[in-house]
């Protein structure tokens, strides 16, 4: 079994600041992790992804993120937010014995203001 | 190269009625999966299709059935449209191996009536 909870449905931001999105998974076997990106009425971007390599994961547009397995964590950063980021970000738990179904948490929307 | 492909972008359908939904998967991968994103939720796995086979299957009514073709592109059908039908739906491909880097569509929006 898998699932991943993010822990803000929305999170505000100032243009310039560090933007941060949690994410805590649970998995019965080795995951691999993702962050996807949706802007508005598009579909799902992928922004990095994590597949038992380096725990600090580097993305597109600056995002990381980091793979804690003691806390179950994989929360999504970025030093500096700009106004583009507004949009829903999913964090995305994969298991081996999923046969690739992906499990998506509800999401967190970003809102970035001037 | 082009990415996922899926057709139409935009439908609207009467309750009751049958749609189909296309995807094309980007060059190289072997494996569709297809997903429904209700309005302000996170996408739903419905199945996933490899080598022609439907490989793993969400919660969804059998209603909702696929296939796929030698080319490996795929179509979703669903059957007796229900206004909780209306939902953007994504097609998702890969190869086929865990860790592999998924690659979602742009989506097809379907609106029951």
């Amino acid at each position: 079994a898998q699932s991943v909870t993010q822990l803000d449905s929305h999170v505000s931001v100032s243009e310039g600041t560090p933007v941060l999105l949690r994410c805590n998974y649970s998995s019965s076997y080795s995951p691999s992790l993702f962050w996807y990106v949706q802007h508005p009425n598009k579909g799902l971007q992928l922004l990095l992804k994590y597949t038992s390599a380096a725990t600090l994961v580097k993305g597109i547009n600056g995002f990381e993120a980091e793979f804690k397995k003691s806390e179950t964590s994989f929360h999504l950063t970025k030093p500096s937010a700009h106004m583009s980021d507004a949009a829903e970000y999913f964090c995305v738990v994969i298991s081996t014995d999923s046969w690739g179904k992906l499990q998506f948490g509800a999401g967190t929307q970003v809102v970035v203001t001037p | 190269d082009a990415g996922v492909t899926q057709s139409p972008t935009h439908l609207i359908k009467t309750r009751g009625q049958q749609v189909t939904l296309r995807c094309s998967p980007k060059s190289g991968h072997d494996t569709v999966s297809w997903y429904q994103q209700a309005l302000g939720q996170g996408p739903q796995f419905i199945f996933q299709y490899y080598e022609e086979e439907e490989r793993q299957r969400g919660n969804f009514p059998d209603r909702f059935s696929g296939h796929q073709f030698p080319n490996y592109s795929s179509e979703l059908n669903v059957n007796a449209l229900l206004l909780g039908d209306s939902a953007l739906y994504l097609c998702a491909s890969s190869q086929t191996g865990f860790g592999n880097t998924i690659y979602f569509g742009e989506g097809s929006w379907l609106t029951v009536v």
